[in-house]
């Protein structure tokens, strides 16, 4: 079990805000740890989503954004499409590591 | 655009040696970490380590230390993952990836992407 929480699976209807969580502690999340977030799609390399908590590379579109409160953070996607069908990771530090980790991932099915 | 290029699938048996590479076709190579992933077919995504060819700082996952090894060439703008001792639980995709960020933290997000490197062993 991963030291970040995400649940395995979610989804939602073309056109619904779909959530995914990443639920951390004090040492990783709560401990001020940037969360970032990825989208990996079958055959295909991951791609960066979201990077320290809220900020959109450029590229990504605007239905993606990402939030962070206490010892948790959340990917929202507004407007799923069946595209956006897709695993997706949270990334995170934490102060026993001198580097990252990912949470366990998350598959959204777009019904 | 294409900005890390890895080498291509292995196949190996246990107890075999091996050595795949990155290669960042940009000439900040030496400013920005880059990182290795690793997933296991049908598992998640796993951090295994970075290291900053600047300097060859590197850092280990608890889970990976010892059981590879990360470096980098900086006169060929190239980052190294190794096994001297391969296992059949090897066996996976191992991704690497730049950070973001030149001169940034070792724990920042992973922002370039190479395509993959299929590892197989098998006897």
């Amino acid at each position: 079990q991963s030291v970040l929480t995400q649940p395995p699976s979610v989804s939602g209807a073309p056109g619904q805000t779909v959530t995914i969580s990443c639920t951390g502690s004090s040492s990783n999340i709560g401990a001020g740890c940037d969360v970032h977030w990825y989208q990996h799609l079958p055959g295909a390399a991951p791609k960066l989503l979201i990077y320290r908590d809220t900020n959109r590379p450029s590229g990504v579109p605007d239905r993606f954004s990402g939030s962070k409160s206490g010892t948790s953070a959340s990917l929202a996607i507004t407007g799923v499409q069946a595209e956006d069908e897709a695993d997706y990771y949270c990334q995170s530090c934490d102060s026993s590591l001198s580097g990252s980790l990912f949470g366990g991932g998350t598959k959204l099915t777009v019904l | 655009e294409l900005y890390l290029v890895q080498s291509g699938a292995e196949v190996k048996k246990p107890g075999e040696s091996l050595k795949i590479s990155c290669k960042d076709s940009t000439y900040s190579f030496p400013n920005y970490w880059i990182g290795w992933v690793r997933q296991v077919s049908g598992k998640g995504l796993e951090w295994m380590g970075v290291i900053y060819p600047g300097d060859s700082d590197t850092r280990y996952s608890p889970s990976f230390q010892g059981q590879v090894t990360i470096s980098a060439d900086k006169s060929t703008r190239t980052a190294y993952l190794q096994w001297y001792s391969l296992k059949a639980s090897d066996s996976a995709m191992y991704y690497c990836a730049r950070l973001w960020g030149a001169g940034g933290s070792p724990k920042a997000a992973l922002e370039r992407w190479g395509q993959g490197t299929l590892v197989t062993v098998s006897s």
